[in-house]
């Protein structure tokens, strides 16, 4: 079955640091791999998407991820971290039959 | 282009009382799915409908969950009787009909809270 590990479950960074979160898939054939976000109260954002192509994805709010099948990697990144990102991530895989979602990391902001 | 629209976006029962949660998915998308979050744990898939069929029914928890979608088109969720375990929020996603990797969007889901 297809499955999502996100390891970090809580991560703090300074604003303006970069920023990785890691994601690790389990799959035989190319996945379909998903970031997700959810601000305090609010609902999942899809943040990029990978089907297929160009390993390197961009998304939305200055994000991109790395698909990296020798290391069975997904990490989300972003250069320089606003205040405005502090929430909760998720990684996930699947598509047309349903989407099975890690565990999430939440994602603390410090000035 | 509307987005998928859920209602009532938070709701407060009491145990044992009936909460029905209406999801309205993106105009044209014949693939709806229900998914929770309790209690800040996994976000977990409780069932997947084509048009008016149901799909995949296996994450539903139990027969205190009915999910319906009449025509095809919005669906609701039923809880009844509501336990306090049922607190958490529940997201509604749509996605067209086609193969393997369509990107489900997500509504920006009904919070439940049972006292």
């Amino acid at each position: 079955a297809q499955s999502v590990t996100q390891p970090d479950i809580h991560i703090t960074v300074s604003e303006g640091a970069s920023l990785e979160l890691r994601c690790n898939y389990s799959y035989g054939a190319t996945p379909y791999l998903f970031w997700y976000v959810q601000s305090p109260g609010q609902g999942l954002q899809l943040l990029l998407k990978y089907f297929s192509g160009d390993t390197l994805v961009q998304g939305i709010k200055g994000f991109e991820a790395e698909f990296k099948r020798s290391q069975s990697s997904f990490n989300l990144r972003k250069p320089s971290v606003h205040w405005s990102d502090a929430a909760e991530y998720f990684c996930a895989t699947g598509g047309y039959q349903k989407v099975t979602f890690g565990t999430g990391t939440k994602l603390q902001v410090i000035p | 282009e509307a987005g998928v629209t859920q209602f009532p976006s938070h709701s407060v029962i009491e145990k044992g009382q009936t909460v029905t949660l209406r999801c309205d998915p993106i105009s044209g998308h014949d693939n709806l799915y229900w998914y929770r979050r309790v209690m800040g744990k996994e976000i977990k898939f409780l069932l997947h409908f084509v048009k008016e069929s149901k799909q995949d029914e296996s994450g539903m928890p139990n027969n205190r969950f009915l999910a319906e979608r009449t025509g095809g088109t919005y669906s609701t969720l039923k809880v009844q009787p509501a336990e306090l375990e049922d607190s958490g929020v529940y997201f509604c996603a749509s996605s067209q009909q086609g193969g393997s990797g369509n990107t489900i969007y997500f509504g920006e889901g009904s919070w439940l809270t049972v006292v």
